[in-house]
């Protein structure tokens, strides 16, 4: 069973810096693409950003462009953003989500339950 | 990199049959096979219920249909149930410089 577990959100003050995390299990890790999706109170998906199996392709929404960074460690089955520059518009229930294939697709099949990060002074 | 556009809600009667739109551009929808729908219940994850346009997920009811005409796909839900109701979410790949948008979600009454 595909298993994604997020962690690391938490009360931040704006223009502060998070690092959420996902550990994976139930798959073979480094056989697909990994993303993160975010969800505001209240509101519809965003996409944040994704990774390929390598670490070779990365891509990101243009709301985190130059703020986020997202990255893997498949030695570990983690997936990983580092959030800087925080805004209050960046409070979201984020999820891990993994990709059916390889590359980045798009094709969410297994979502985490999500970790809730609040920007707020 | 502009969302992409379904109708907000959607209802029907037990028994009937709906369809939620989503329109796109030549860019993604129109240039890509990589188009999925997602189901959310309220304080839930979603779930993928169509991927690729009109592919099933094993176990997804086949009472869910995924199509495509141009730059808009379409989800289908025959014999509406009570457990219908939830949100839904389109979803495209958009190219390796935009890569991945979503739809604004629908949400699904069933009356």
């Amino acid at each position: 069973e595909v298993q994604l577990v997020e962690s690391g959100g938490g009360l931040v003050q704006p223009g502060r810096s998070l690092r959420l995390s996902c550990v994976a299990s139930g798959f073979t890790f480094d056989d697909y693409a990994m993303h993160w999706v975010r969800q505001a109170p209240g509101k519809g998906l965003e996409w944040v950003s994704g990774i390929n199996w390598s670490s070779g392709t990365i891509a990101y929404g243009d709301s985190v462009k130059g703020r986020f960074t997202i990255s893997r460690d498949n030695a570990k089955n983690s997936l990983y953003l580092e959030m800087t520059r925080l805004r209050t518009d960046d409070t979201a229930l984020y999820y891990c989500a993994k990709d059916r294939r390889i590359a980045v697709s798009g094709l969410f099949d297994s979502w985490g339950q999500g970790t809730l990060v609040t920007v707020s002074s | 990199q502009s969302a992409l556009t379904q109708p907000a809600s959607v209802s029907g009667s037990p028994g009937q049959s709906i369809i939620i739109s989503c329109t796109g551009s030549s860019s993604d929808i129109g240039n890509y096979n990589l188009v999925s729908w997602y189901q959310q219940y309220p304080d839930k994850a979603p779930e993928l219920i169509i991927y690729e346009v009109n592919k099933r997920p094993s176990g997804v009811s086949d009472r869910f249909s995924g199509s495509r005409s141009g730059n808009t796909a379409s989800l289908t839900i025959s014999w509406l149930q009570a457990e219908d109701e939830a949100d839904y979410y389109c979803c495209a790949y958009a190219g390796s410089s935009t890569s991945v948008l979503f739809g604004g979600g629908t949400k699904v009454t069933v009356l």
